[in-house]
């Protein structure tokens, strides 16, 4: 089982409401991801890191930011949720300046904005 | 810029029949291949991964992957399904220098009948 953390696991909010999604992973991962899922559906890249202070955004622009003050979290945050945003987030995290190692995935956050 | 597909939906399997589930990709350079699974409501869990050398890769529950360079695929086989195997199944791929976070395929669901 993979060290990698997130809560809360299911989320409900209001429309217009802040929220933060935690991802903490302790396996001194330097590289980690955020990616959006709709059910049983496809992966979007949303934000990745390469380290602390690095911060790249993906291929789907969510609306949302994300900070690596530590190694080990990469919380990721929406200003203002909107109804479109209800999706499944998953965290993931992988070793540094190695291509060929496998990313490590959390249990996702299931978010429903109402 | 790199992409997986994931050429169809849905595979349906008896179970005790040999299963493959296609993937065909496109980066430059060297890829590095993965599989994973999904369970519902759950992260992905790796299976097995391709980076260099035996054509033939063998990971997690039986599963075993095929890689052919020159029609750029990866299909994932398993000699005998069982009706657990039934999950969303993502190929992945990354180039060889590591530039981007791994890119999925929008997934295959596996359907194994009693």
């Amino acid at each position: 089982e993979a060290d990698i953390y997130q809560t809360p696991r299911y989320l409900v909010i209001g429309t217009g409401k802040k929220i933060t999604l935690e991802c903490s992973q302790t396996m001194g991962h330097d590289k980690m991801y955020w990616y959006q899922q709709d059910p049983g559906m496809e992966l979007h890249l949303i934000h990745y890191s390469y380290g602390v202070n690095s911060t790249e955004k993906g291929d789907l622009s969510s609306e949302s930011t994300v900070s690596r003050i530590r190694t080990e979290h990469f919380p990721l945050t929406l200003e203002s949720a909107r109804p479109s945003h209800t999706s499944q987030y998953l965290c993931a995290s992988s070793e540094k300046g190695a291509a060929n190692t496998e990313a490590f995935f959390g249990q996702g956050t299931r978010l429903t904005v109402v | 810029a790199q992409s997986v597909a994931q050429p169809e939906d849905q595979v349906n399997v008896a179970e005790g029949n040999p299963l493959t589930v296609k993937c065909t990709y496109s980066v430059s350079g060297n890829p590095y291949l993965f599989w994973y699974v999904q369970y519902p409501n759950r992260g992905l869990q790796f299976l097995l991964k391709y980076i260099t050398g035996d054509n033939l890769v063998k990971g997690s529950y039986g599963f075993e992957a095929e890689f052919n360079k020159s029609q750029t695929s990866f299909h994932l086989k398993k000699p005998s399904a069982l009706v657990s195997d039934s999950a969303l199944y993502f190929c992945a791929v990354s180039d060889s220098m590591g530039r981007r976070a791994l890119t999925f395929g929008s997934g295959t669901r596996l359907q194994v009948q009693p």
